[in-house]
């Protein structure tokens, strides 16, 4: 097993542009969250989904959009990107309840934004 | 909004000590508190989940308590090693996850 999976795992990008965050998981978790950490801070929670087709907000969530086609799959999208979205991005899944014990990270995509 | 605190930021200590990591929060009325390690350049490593019903758990040389009522968590590490060294966060899993900023920890040989 793979496990989480994310790409790609550094990007710069100027100002304004957009991209897509992918995330992808082979678990068949029903969970999977974003977060972002910004340097010498924790993570905070972005969105989160609970399945496939079900999205909801997490502590930061301005500035990004999700969607959950599949079970596999968590893209987070950057549509006009600026400085403050300057961060490590850390998608995560786990298979029970939202509080789960067992939520596995994957290794983080490191974006800049100049 | 849960407020999750962590002091100190940085600790550096010689190899064999043991230490205490502190976790203060805001909002008492959390669902559980975890604990995770974080290696530089990688995801989150999961240590030690307290349930809200419990005081402390256990994990070979990691211990972790809870008090709800002073709004605290501490996690003690016994006989530090190098390969100790990483940074240590707490979350309070209800409703955002909320994360503290972490304690970087330097365990020297």
């Amino acid at each position: 097993n793979a496990g989480v999976t994310q790409t790609p795992k550094f990007r710069i990008l100027k100002i304004g542009q957009s991209m897509t965050l992918q995330c992808t998981q082979d678990m068949n978790h029903n969970y999977m969250y974003w977060y972002r950490q910004d340097p010498g801070m924790g993570l905070k929670l972005i969105y989160y989904s609970v399945g496939a087709g079900i999205t909801d907000k997490g502590e930061v969530p301005n500035g990004y959009n999700v969607s959950r086609s599949t079970t596999e799959d968590f893209p987070l999208r950057l549509e006009l990107a600026a400085p403050s979205q300057t961060s490590v991005y850390f998608c995560a899944s786990s298979g029970t309840d939202i509080s789960s014990y067992e939520q596995y990270f994957g290794p983080g995509t490191r974006l800049t934004v100049t | 909004k849960q407020e999750v605190t962590q002091i100190p930021a940085a600790l550096s200590v010689p190899e064999g000590e043991n230490l205490v990591l502190n976790c203060s929060f805001t909002d008492s009325a959390i669902y559980n508190l975890q604990w995770f390690r974080q290696d530089p350049g990688k995801g989150l490593t999961s240590l030690l989940l307290i349930q809200s019903s419990q005081r402390e758990q256990t994990s070979g040389r990691l211990n972790a308590s809870l008090d709800k009522s002073s709004g605290r968590s501490t996690l003690y590490i016994a006989a530090s090693q190098p390969g100790d060294s990483a940074t240590y966060l707490c979350r309070d899993n209800f409703n955002k996850f909320y994360f503290g900023s972490g304690t970087k920890l330097n365990v020297k040989p």
